[in-house]
């Protein structure tokens, strides 16, 4: 079955320190890949995106991620991170012949000042 | 930039009421869906919708839920008989393509069921 993990719920960092939020998945198909970010009582915003091609996607606010098929993982990465940053992550795989996004259960991240 | 918009951004109803949440998707998208999210737990899929029909659902949309396009602009969500479960923030999303472009999701309705 399709499954998306992120195997961290909460992560703490200090502002300024680097990040990274892991996500692996089972998809039978060709996965196309997803980060999207929630502030508090607001919506869904796409972060990057991996559809085929370089393996190390850039995002918006700093952030990249890197798609690996042998570990099938695609970890977001930021290497300083700032006090705005501190929302909830997550993962999500997509593919060819599904119209549905399949989510993780997301990763709270705090930024100590 | 252009973005899904929803309202409203909170519904609270009565058990068994029906309820519509509203969307306006980006103008030229022709792909649109509905998520939702229990409080504490994950986006979870319910049903997509291109030309005028559903073409996925999953197995939490039953027959309670419907789904429309009255017009050039609004798709709609419809829970014709709220139960206590059904509590929970619904995002709505458009794409323009299938597969080759990412969904981009409204701020979400939050529907408080009594």
């Amino acid at each position: 079955a399709q499954s998306v993990t992120q195997p961290d719920i909460h992560i703490t960092v200090s502002e300024g320190a680097s990040l990274e939020l892991r996500c692996n998945y089972s998809y039978g198909a060709t996965p196309y890949l997803f980060w999207y970010v929630q502030s508090p009582g607001q919506g869904l915003q796409l972060l990057l995106k991996y559809f085929s091609g370089d393996t190390l996607v850039q995002g918006i606010k700093g952030f990249e991620a890197e798609f690996k098929r042998s570990q099938s993982s695609f970890n977001l990465r930021k290497p300083s991170v700032h006090w705005s940053d501190a929302a909830e992550y997550f993962c999500a795989v997509g593919a060819s012949g599904t119209y549905k996004y399949i989510f993780g259960t997301g990763t709270r991240l705090k930024v100590l000042a | 930039e252009p973005e899904v918009t929803q309202t409203p951004s909170h519904q609270v109803t009565q058990m068994g009421q029906e309820v519509i949440l509203r969307c306006v998707p980006i103008s030229n998208h022709l792909y649109f869906y509905w998520y939702r999210q229990i409080l504490g737990q994950k986006v979870e899929f319910l049903v997509s919708f291109y030309n005028n029909e559903i073409s996925e659902k999953s197995e939490i949309f039953d027959d309670q839920f419907s789904v429309e396009r009255p017009d050039g602009s609004n798709f709609t969500l419809k829970i014709r008989s709220t139960k206590l479960e059904d509590s929970a923030m619904y995002f709505c999303a458009s794409s323009d393509m299938r597969n080759d472009q990412p969904q981009h999701f409204g701020d979400g309705t939050r529907l408080s069921i009594l």
